[in-house]
């Protein structure tokens, strides 16, 4: 049990265009789900907590308007860069918690490369 | 300010010692721990979450102490498959409802035959 699929699992795209990563809880009901960001041998940052139903909130220095995040439902939250820079470059992974629980289970990640 | 400090290595353990690692947290209102594992390009995988009163898992021991603010992992018999980054996790529970965690850098591990 707590499954969590992103998609794609790999991009590259050119610097400027925008880039939508999906992030769905398979078998359970997602009320909160966590982006983060990790650097070659950095630790994983978080970027944004997102509630179903409501707006994301960002952590400081994360933009907002880069960054976009709809959590729609309660198994799907999606994470949209845009206007890519290669600065963006990184692996991008998202988690989900379910009701009651302290605990976070990640997706496989989203790798990507902005060229 | 929420900080997650540990011991980035790389430890290298000859198969079948004990090894362990310590994790300090800065944040006194931290309410859950945790120590992931993370395989290079990976996800972090939850290996056990840490309780007050310690918990064991196998060849695996965590350990809270709040008074000094760390916790620690033991891992005995060590596995070449134990050869990961381990990741020391705190979560804050907030007011207005939880953040998400807080990673340290991690501590690499490299079991060696």
């Amino acid at each position: 049990g707590a499954v969590v699929s992103q998609h794609p699992s790999r991009v590259i795209c050119k610097s400027g265009t925008s880039v939508k990563i999906e992030c769905r809880s398979l078998d359970f009901q997602a009320t909160t789900m966590f982006w983060y960001r990790q650097f070659p041998k950095q630790s994983l940052m978080l970027m944004a907590t997102s509630n179903e139903g409501s707006k994301a909130t960002y952590e400081q220095g994360v933009e907002k308007d880069k960054f976009l995040i709809n959590h729609a439902s309660l198994t799907l939250s999606t994470l949209t860069v845009t206007s890519a820079h290669p600065e963006d470059s990184s692996f991008y992974i998202c988690s989900a918690r379910g009701f009651s629980s302290y605990e976070q289970y990640f997706g496989p990640g989203t790798r990507l490369t902005v060229t | 300010r929420k900080e997650v400090e540990q011991d980035p290595g790389p430890f290298n353990v000859p198969e079948g010692a004990t090894v362990a690692f310590n994790c300090t947290y800065s944040n006194s209102a931290s309410q859950s721990f945790f120590w992931y594992r993370q395989d290079c390009r990976k996800e972090p995988k939850l290996l056990m979450s840490v309780y007050s009163s310690g918990n064991e898992d196998g060849r695996f021991t965590a350990q809270l102490n709040r008074a000094s603010q760390y916790i620690s992992l033991l891992i005995r018999d060590s596995k070449l498959s134990d050869s990961a980054t381990y990741l020391c996790v705190v979560n804050f529970w907030g007011g207005g409802g939880a953040d998400g965690l807080t990673f340290g850098k991690g501590t690499h591990l490299i079991i060696q035959p």
